[in-house]
């Protein structure tokens, strides 16, 4: 079974420009999640899809982030425009839908690093 | 979600057992507490959860204090590859999010 994969492994910007990050989860997994630790921080929760709908979006920082999940498969998370704050490793993690007593573990990708210049 | 107090750092030898201790003096009775662990260069990895009894799965066993105001995540036999940064998590039963603080970085020296 593929696990989450992340696209690109790592991105080079400049300032200004416009970065989309995606993510495909496992499969058959209808919970979504991206995360994102900058520079010498804690890795921080962005936001939480069930399917394709937005269940929490308390961690997005500001609105130039965008995330979509279109038909409730991949995820693109959209940074435009990219400020060098936004450097760091954004990981996106899936799971399984949730019924009672299963663990939801949460799987998680690689990470696509950032770097703003 | 309540906050865990875990030592930055620890150190063990390769094949003895390791205890990474957790703090949670304010946790609540519908919190779960979840054991993530970072390897270098790879995203977050579930090592185990339990919420008031001790847990064991291949990868480690979880030690709750009776009070549940603490917690132990025990590997049996360090590997090298046991190298990471480890999370100790408080999740509501109802909630998503993991809110990952600073961890123990735990390094296996040969």
């Amino acid at each position: 079974e593929a696990g989450v994969t992340q696209f690109p492994s790592h991105s080079v910007i400049e300032k200004g420009q416009t970065v989309t990050l995606r993510c495909d989860p496992i499969s058959g997994h209808d919970n979504l999640y991206w995360y994102r630790r900058v520079m010498g921080k804690e890795i921080k929760f962005l936001l939480h899809f069930v399917k394709e709908s937005k269940q929490d979006e308390s961690g997005m920082p500001n609105n130039r982030f965008l995330a979509e999940r279109t038909g409730g498969t991949y995820s693109t998370l959209k940074v435009q425009p990219a400020e060098l704050e936004d450097s760091g490793v954004y990981f996106c993690a899936s799971s399984q839908p949730v019924v009672a007593g299963t663990k939801n573990i949460q799987y998680f990708g690689a990470g696509t690093r950032l770097s703003v210049l | 979600d309540a906050k865990t107090t875990q030592p930055n750092s620890m150190e063990s030898n390769e094949e003895e057992p390791v205890h990474l201790p957790c703090n949670h003096s304010t946790i609540s009775g519908t919190d779960y507490i979840h054991w993530y662990r970072q390897l270098p260069s790879q995203g977050p990895e579930y090592v185990i959860h339990g919420l008031t009894s001790n847990v064991n799965n291949r990868m480690a066993s979880l030690a709750i204090a009776e009070d549940r105001k603490s917690s132990t995540l025990i590997l049996h036999r360090a590997t090298l590859r046991d190298a990471a940064v480890y999370y100790c998590i408080l999740r509501d039963v109802a909630g998503y999010a993991l809110n990952f603080g600073k961890g123990t970085s735990l390094l296996v020296t040969p």
